[in-house]
């Protein structure tokens, strides 16, 4: 089952804007990390924050946390043709086993960026 | 360095074969995870090893789903009696830490047609 909801489902801006991705989920968790996965392509691994953060950056991306609200958003400033893809927030849980000592993702954004 | 790889990259299988997926991690990454990823849809966890250790397989969907790490490198994910409802790209991912709370490097994927 699938933990996360990215919001929204689509997103189609014009080059140099920002983009901002929302994700929510339901349980405890040790961490939430974003990925992007280009059509044909596997999943890269953008940024990980740990629960007791709040914000975090790296380059053109930044992420912030609300753990009491149970959600993320992820912010591409100066947005790229490059950066056409799927976006997929993922949760780590607190607890190990029963299934949760992988990573649990949402359904993904998925993102245009018009040139 | 060399990134996960992953073989058959495709694999179309009739409905009651066997099939047996390939992941080769990166070199000395002890934690190894199987997604499965269905069309349109986030990655989905199916197991988790430790090194030659399978820690969790409860996310398996059924019995004819096993998979092995025995030297604690390659791992094999084997679906035997393949049906439709097995279409799906099938993900490895690495990570370099006993600690699963530490980021995962994906490789590309076998997309598997079951006919």
């Amino acid at each position: 089952s699938q933990q996360g909801e990215e919001d929204p489902q689509a997103l189609s801006i014009q080059e140099g804007e920002n983009a901002t991705m929302n994700c929510s989920y339901k349980t405890s968790i040790n961490n939430l990390q974003w990925y992007r996965q280009n059509s044909g392509r596997g999943l890269v691994h953008l940024i990980l924050i740990r629960s007791n953060e709040r914000e975090k950056h790296s380059g053109r991306l930044r992420v912030t946390l609300d753990t009491s609200k149970k959600s993320s958003s992820l912010l591409i400033t100066a947005s790229r043709a490059a950066d056409t893809a799927s976006y997929f927030c993922a949760t780590l849980g607190v607890y190990s086993g029963g299934g949760a000592d992988g990573l649990t993702f949402g359904k993904g954004t998925h993102l245009i960026i018009q040139p | 360095g060399a990134g996960v790889s992953q073989s058959p990259r495709y694999k179309v299988a009739k409905r009651g074969q066997d099939v047996a997926l390939r992941c080769d991690p990166i070199s000395g990454h002890v934690s190894l995870f199987w997604y499965q990823q269905a069309l349109g849809q986030g990655p989905e966890f199916l197991t988790y090893f430790q090194n030659e250790a399978q820690l969790d397989k409860s996310g398996l969907p059924s019995d004819r789903f096993f998979a092995e790490r025995p030297e604690g490198s390659v791992s094999t994910l084997k679906i035997q009696r393949t049906q439709q409802e097995d279409s799906a790209v099938y993900l490895c991912a690495s990570s370099a830490y006993r600690d699963r709370s530490y980021e995962q490097y994906f490789g590309p994927g076998t997309r598997l047609t079951v006919t």
